[in-house]
């Protein structure tokens, strides 16, 4: 596609509840990326695949977050038994390849109430 | 200390002034600069990517790094209000995909 495409925009979630949320990247690009930005912050890593290999999930804040990329095109950001320190933006960013800059997605803004 | 710091503003100028921004950071191991600007409601998007120290140069934008003094800078020429909008900072280690952002700088241009 012509650019990155996150699904839903916004979701609102009950505390407990679990989440799904989707990135579809750029056709071709290799390499994914996810990032969680709360308010008034920059983007914070969270987790890099390269085609459907997940090869850095060091930012994953706990073990209820989990992501996944099967065919090495679309991926899925699953956090499970929401809280409310969950509310954030949700980026998705692909990229062609090193030595190249991300194209980001508008995000997925998550409320937990 | 986190490892990139950016002072988020904000920042609020006349049109056709220069705008500066700047980050310092704390990790020498940083070998790739970006900027990216944010509209409310947006993902960000790039717009300079540098690769060592140096100025960079396209159109009214130009990116400086000093990685001598670990600080990096984005200047605005003639400034637009369309630029009003949220100014990341972000770099990266040479062999690393992590990339580390500041916290944004709020810019408003006054028409």
């Amino acid at each position: 596609g012509a650019g990155v495409s996150q699904s839903p925009r916004y979701k609102v979630a009950k505390r407990g509840q679990d989440v799904a949320l989707r990135c579809d990247p750029i056709s071709g690009h290799v390499s994914l990326f996810w990032y969680q930005q709360a308010l008034g912050q920059g983007p914070e890593f969270l987790t890099y695949f390269q085609n459907e290999a997940q090869l850095d999930k060091s930012g994953l804040p706990s073990d209820r977050f989990f992501a996944e990329r099967p065919e090495g095109s679309v991926s899925t950001l699953k956090i499970q038994r929401t809280q409310q320190e969950d509310s954030a933006v949700y980026l998705c960013a692909s990229r062609r390849g090193a030595g190249y800059g991300y194209t980001f997605g508008s995000g997925t803004r998550l409320t937990v109430v | 200390q986190k490892e990139v710091e950016q002072d988020p503003g904000p920042l609020s100028v006349p049109e056709g002034a220069i705008v500066s921004l700047n980050c310092t950071y704390s990790n020498s191991a940083f070998q790739y600069f970006m900027w990216y600007r944010q509209y409310s409601r947006k993902g960000p998007e790039l717009l300079m990517y540098t690769y060592s120290s140096g100025n960079k140069e396209d159109g009214r934008f130009t990116a400086q790094v000093d990685k001598s003094s670990k600080y990096i800078s984005l200047f605005i020429r003639d400034s637009q209000p369309s630029d009003s909008a949220t100014y990341l900072c972000a770099m990266r280690w040479n062999t690393g995909n992590q990339f580390y952002f500041g916290t944004g700088t709020s810019l408003t241009v006054i028409p």
